[in-house]
């Protein structure tokens, strides 16, 4: 059974950092791209980043772009997200999906259960 | 960026109604079109991917077409646990993006 499970999340300062973990379980993890998505509390979703199975190519929102590092080690089957220079917008439940193949073009079809960021001073 | 609109935004319908929710983009996606179904306080749910194919486990009773820039997610007889957020997402270029939702509630 596929289980991705989401740590890292907490509050923090405007300007701060924190790293997302996403740890996965019950399917070949180097052979899926990999995606963060999140949603503000009461909005809808915003694709976030992907990474492809290998890890060698990756994929950035425009409004994370530069502040945000999304990174896997297939030997840990693990997802991370690496977000800097936080600022109150990225305030979101940020979940972790398995895409369907080893690129980011198939849709997600399993998602972790989110962890919440808040930034506010 | 592709842009994702979704319609209507919300609406309200009886258990057995036909539900029709549309999704346009912005420029083609060919069929890189994916629905999604989301309830309060958990992760979304992947319906159809490829525009119309259905993911393994999900009722027979929802559908998607179309290609191109025009899509439509139908729900052949509502039932109560279909009350929900439908998104749409295209993954056709990155960055993804998804569609503003459409909120399907009790009529």
């Amino acid at each position: 059974e596929v289980h991705l499970l989401e740590s890292g999340g907490g509050l923090l300062q405007p300007g701060g950092s924190l790293r997302l973990s996403c740890a996965a379980s019950g399917f070949t993890f180097s052979s899926y791209a990999m995606s963060w998505v999140r949603q503000a509390p009461g909005k809808g979703l915003e694709w976030v980043s992907g990474i492809s199975g290998s890890g060698g190519t990756t994929y950035y929102a425009d409004s994370v772009k530069g502040r945000f590092t999304i990174s896997r080690d297939n030997s840990k089957n693990t997802l991370y997200l690496q977000m800097n220079s936080l600022r109150a917008e990225d305030t979101a439940v940020y979940y972790c999906a398995k895409c369907r193949g080893p690129d980011t073009a198939m849709g997600d079809d399993y998602w972790g259960q989110g962890t919440l960021v808040t930034v506010s001073s | 960026d592709i842009q994702m609109t979704q319609s209507p935004s919300s609406l309200s319908a009886s258990v057995g109604d036909r539900v029709t929710i549309t999704c346009r983009a912005s420029q083609s996606i060919r069929s890189y079109l994916n629905w999604y179904q989301q309830k309060p306080g958990k992760a979304p749910n992947l319906l159809i991917y490829a525009a119309s194919t259905l993911q393994s486990g999900v009722p027979s009773r929802f559908s998607g077409s179309g290609s191109g820039t025009d899509f439509t997610l139908t729900i052949s007889s509502l039932q109560p646990e279909d009350f929900a957020t439908y998104y749409c997402q295209q993954s056709y270029s990155t960055p993804s993006t998804f569609g503003g939702g459409t909120k399907v509630e009790i009529k």
